[in-house]
């Protein structure tokens, strides 16, 4: 099986610009989960949709949304780029819920300038 | 609310030797726990989890993880380190039932000297 990918790898992005992310989930899965990765805060979870709703939602400002088609795959916005919003930021997918073992790609490294 | 604590932020070990990583948890009942490793660039691997049953479980690349429930740890061990386990290790806990989101520790980053 293919593993989760994610589109594009490298992106850089002035202040004040919208960007979209996308993910493709393991065939099969249901659930995309996004977290944003920094290396002054770690790993936080943004948002998890399971077939197309959302489920869960982190502490981010509404800068940031997503989406889930019905193939399952994901796409996340973050709209007024900021320069903290400079991070990896990783998919995951699950094949039942965001709460069980998760299968990550490789990520989004989003440089805003 | 569940949370994760992961003390040591940087350990150095020789390769050959012996590693334990240590992770402390915060959940009101029976949690599920991860460990996954991250290698540079990289997104990150599962190494192991642990729902229910044998508090000893096994996973990936010889990595081995113990749940005790009355120290509220799941520490990751492994008996002989070689150099390619250099990476950064996050312990991970989830609600039962897996409908809740996952709680990620901030790391331990391994160094592996020869």
């Amino acid at each position: 099986k293919a593993g989760v990918t994610q589109t594009p790898r490298y992106l850089i992005k002035t202040r004040g610009q919208q960007v979209t992310l996308s993910c493709s989930p393991i065939s099969g899965h249901r659930s995309v989960s996004w977290y944003q990765q920094t290396p002054g805060q770690g790993l936080q979870f943004l948002f998890e949709y399971f077939s197309e709703t959302q489920r869960n939602k982190g502490n981010f400002p509404g800068r940031f949304s997503g989406r889930q088609f019905s193939n399952s795959r994901s796409e996340m916005n973050v709209s007024t780029l900021e320069l903290g919003d400079s991070a990896l930021y990783l998919c995951a997918s699950s094949n039942r819920g965001g709460g069980l073992e998760q299968y990550f790609g490789p990520g989004t490294r989003l440089t805003v300038t | 609310a569940q949370s994760v604590t992961q003390p040591d932020i940087h350990i150095t070990v020789s390769e050959g030797a012996s590693l334990e990583l240590r992770c402390n948890y915060s959940y009101g009942a029976t949690p599920y726990l991860f460990w996954y490793v991250q290698s540079p660039g990289q997104g990150l691997q599962l190494l192991l989890k642990y729902f229910s049953g044998d508090t000893l479980v096994q996973g990936i690349k010889g990595f081995e993880a113990e749940f005790k429930r009355s120290q509220s740890s799941f520490n990751l061990r492994k008996p002989s380190v070689h150099w390619s386990d250099a990476a950064e290790y996050f312990c991970a806990v989830g609600a039962s039932g897996g409908y809740q989101k996952v709680t990620f520790g901030t790391g331990t980053k391994l160094q592996v000297i020869p």
